[in-house]
C-alpha cells in the first residue's frame, strides 16, 4: 500500500536550516510529484512548494523560492526538503503530500518543526 | 498576491445538506484551476476528498461532491455524519503557485 513516513521532529534555532524527510514505499516513485505543505499552530495549509521526480523540475510561492531547496532520491524513494534561515515565525507542522498532474492523494503524517533560541 | 476565499465556518445538523464554497481573488474558478478538498481533523494530517473539481479518491464517501458553483468550487456533503465534523480546506492550481483556501470549520450540531 501507499506510504508516505516522514522524519521526527526537530527543534531548531533562529538562523538554522532543517532538512525534513519523506520516505516512501508501494507505488512507482519516478511516476509522481511531491508538494511540501506546512501548518503553523492554529493555523491552515501552506504550500512551500513542489518537485516533479523524473525531471526535478520545481516550482515555489515567491515568499520561499530563496529559502526552500527540494530534492529526491529516487534510489531510497525519498523526497526531502530543506528550509534556510528559521525564524520563529517558521515553527510548524510540515507535511508531504503526492500528487499526479496537480491530483493529490496522499499525505505523510507530519513533521514538527520548532524554531526556538 | 492570490487569495482564495472559504467560508470561515458553517454549521448543520446531522442528516442535513451543506456546501462549502472556494472563490479566488482572480476571478471565476475554473476547471483549469484543478481544484482539490481535503478535510482535517485535530492534530491528523489532511486526507485528500476530490481533485480535479468533482473526481473522488477511492475513499472518499458517496455523501461527497464536489462542482463548480457560481463561479466558485464547492464541495457538498449530503446526508451528513457526526464523523464530518472537521477542518476543510481547497487548493487551486495557478500555474505557480498553488494556493490553499483558509479553511472552512464545519460543525455537525
Amino acid at each position: 500500500q501507499v506510504q508516505l513516513v516522514q522524519s521526527g521532529g526537530e527543534v531548531k534555532e533562529p538562523g538554522a536550516s532543517v532538512k525534513v524527510s519523506c520516505k516512501t514505499s508501494g507505488f512507482t516513485f519516478i511516476n509522481y510529484g511531491f508538494s511540501w505543505v506546512r501548518q503553523a499552530p492554529g493555523q491552515g495549509l501552506e504550500w512551500i512548494g513542489w518537485i516533479r521526480v523524473d525531471n526535478g523540475d520545481t516550482q515555489f510561492p515567491q515568499r520561499f523560492r530563496n529559502r526552500v531547496t527540494l530534492t529526491t532520491d529516487t534510489s531510497t524513494t525519498t523526497a526531502y526538503m530543506e528550509l534556510r534561515g528559521l525564524t520563529s515565525e517558521d515553527t510548524a507542522v510540515y507535511f508531504c503530500a503526492r500528487d499526479i498532474t496537480w491530483d493529490v492523494d496522499f499525505w505523510g503524517q507530519g513533521t514538527l518543526v520548532t524554531v526556538s533560541s | 498576491q492570490t487569495v482564495v476565499t472559504q467560508e470561515p465556518s458553517l454549521t448543520v445538523s446531522p442528516g442535513g445538506t451543506v456546501t462549502l464554497t472556494c472563490g479566488s481573488s482572480t476571478g471565476a474558478v475554473t476547471s483549469g484551476h484543478y481544484p482539490n478538498w481535503f478535510q482535517q481533523k485535530p492534530g491528523q494530517a489532511p486526507r485528500s476528498l476530490i481533485y480535479r473539481t468533482s473526481n473522488k479518491h477511492s475513499w472518499t464517501p458517496v455523501r461527497f461532491s464536489g462542482s463548480l458553483l457560481g463561479g466558485k468550487a464547492a464541495l457538498t456533503l449530503s446526508g451528513v455524519q457526526p464523523e464530518d465534523e472537521a477542518d476543510y480546506y481547497c487548493l487551486l492550481f495557478y500555474g505557480a503557485p498553488w494556493v490553499f483556501g483558509g479553511g472552512t470549520k464545519l460543525t455537525v450540531l
